[in-house]
């Protein structure tokens, strides 16, 4: 596709479920990031991927939080017994390149825990 | 840690007018990027400007300009001509290149209304 795609773009789960979080990045982009945006706040860093390697998750607000890309293209982070604060648009970013190249950010995924 | 502050929650400008809004960081690094990201009711983050702090150059792209102080550690975003379409959370962000990518710490955005 053109730009970046996150599904599903919104996502109801009863506390303690699991969910899964897709990202299909730009073709060709080598690295990913995830970002997790609570209600009235700006994003905050979760974990970058360059290719298949997670080469930091020092974001990842807990152990229930698992990010993945087997083979270098589409990731899919997890959350595992989900709790309220879990709440939040949790949004995806790829790039051509490391270093300098700008992000592409796509609309993300409404995640709302009751 | 570096930080990023944007102390205006909410911003109000005319059509055809001049808006600019504010954005203050925290960093002990020489060599990192800036940028403004604009936020629409969609979601999805579309980046509006970005300065290398090594250049002292300030960045234009069309309408938008900013005002980059080093020193100062100030990166205030110049809206000029304002449109209704430039309504939309504005976020201020700080990147440092790294081996781990740049990942990016954001403020915590200002809500820009444009006014018929």
């Amino acid at each position: 596709g053109a730009g970046v795609s996150q599904s599903p773009r919104y996502k109801v789960a009863k506390r303690g479920q699991d969910v899964a979080l897709r990202c299909d990045p730009i073709s060709g982009h080598v690295s990913l990031f995830w970002y997790q945006q609570a209600l009235g706040q700006g994003p905050e860093f979760l974990t970058y991927f360059q290719n298949e390697a997670q080469l930091d998750k020092s974001g990842l607000p807990s152990d229930r939080f698992f990010a993945e890309r087997p083979e270098g293209s589409v990731s899919t982070l997890k959350i595992q017994r989900t709790q309220q604060e879990d709440s939040a648009v949790y949004l995806c970013a790829s790039s051509s390149r490391t270093g300098d190249s700008p992000l592409h950010f796509g609309n993300g995924t409404r995640l709302t825990v009751t | 840690a570096q930080t990023v502050t944007q102390s205006q929650p909410e911003m109000s400008v005319q059509e055809a007018e001049t808006v600019t809004l504010s954005c203050t960081y925290d960093t002990s690094e020489s060599d990192y990027y800036l940028f403004w990201y604009k936020q629409p009711p969609s979601r999805q983050m579309i980046l509006v400007i970005r300065q290398e702090a090594y250049k002292q150059q300030n960045a234009t792209e069309n309408r938008f300009s900013v005002n980059f102080q080093k020193a100062a550690k100030s990166f205030s975003l110049k809206i000029s001509d304002s449109q209704l379409g430039d309504a939309a959370m504005y976020f201020c962000a700080y990147g440092r290149n790294s081996n781990s990518g740049y990942a990016l710490n954001f403020g915590k955005g200002t809500s820009l209304l444009v006014t018929p």
